[in-house]
């Protein structure tokens, strides 16, 4: 069965940062692009950044890119986003969820979320 | 960027009741669209890839159709576990993109 696990949220002031990850199980981390996907309260599902299966290569949301850093250890079967320069508008909960073999794939597994807020 | 719409925006129905929701993208998807059922706390799950298949395990109540830029999705019959907000995504192209949601309330 497949887990991914988020951790590292929490509360943090306007220009702080914060780095979240994704622990991964029940599946062979190494051969799967993964992605970040994240909900500000209320709202819809906004795509964040998604990471290929080596590590090689990564993209980014507008809104993110430059600030964000999509990073991942396959020794460890963890995902990373390191999170800087964090704005009001970046509260949401932040999901991280399994890709294709290929980064233009269905999400498939589903972290269960973890909640970021930027407030003074 | 590929922008997608969904219609409408919310609707409730009656248990059995089928439900259609559509899926609308500004640019030509081919087939690579998804259906996400989120639950109030709870993650997405994938519900349909490639615009018509159905993800193992999922019930076969639940389906999707179509293909370049206008696509479905249908509840067959409606059942009060089904009540969640749905989404479409594709994955066509970068930035990909998802729809805002339908939320599904039972009458």
């Amino acid at each position: 069965e497949v887990q991914l696990v988020e951790s590292g949220g929490g509360v943090v002031q306007p220009g702080g940062s914060l780095r979240l990850s994704c622990a991964a199980a029940g599946f062979t981390f190494s051969n799967y692009a993964m992605t970040w996907v994240r909900q500000a309260p209320g709202k819809g599902l906004e795509w964040v950044s998604v990471i290929t299966s080596s590590g090689a290569s990564s993209y980014y949301a507008d809104s993110v890119k430059g600030r964000f850093t999509i990073s991942r250890d396959n020794s460890k079967n963890t995902l990373y986003l390191q999170m800087n320069s964090l704005r009001v508008d970046d509260t949401a909960t932040y999901f991280c969820a399994k890709d294709g073999a290929v980064i233009a794939a269905p999400f498939d597994s589903w972290g269960q979320g973890i909640l970021v807020t930027v407030s003074s | 960027d590929n922008q997608m719409t969904q219609s409408p925006s919310s609707l409730s129905a009656s248990v059995g009741d089928r439900v259609t929701i559509t899926c609308q993208a500004s640019q030509d998807i081919s087939k690579y669209l998804s259906w996400y059922q989120q639950k109030p706390g709870k993650a997405p799950k994938l519900l349909i890839y490639d615009a018509s298949n159905l993800e193992t395990g999922v019930p076969s109540r639940f389906s999707g159709s179509g293909s370049g830029t206008h696509f479905t999705f249908t509840i067959s019959s409606l059942q009060p576990e089904d009540i969640a907000t749905y989404y479409c995504q594709q994955y066509d192209d970068l930035p990909f993109t998802f729809g805002p949601g339908t939320k599904v309330d039972i009458k």
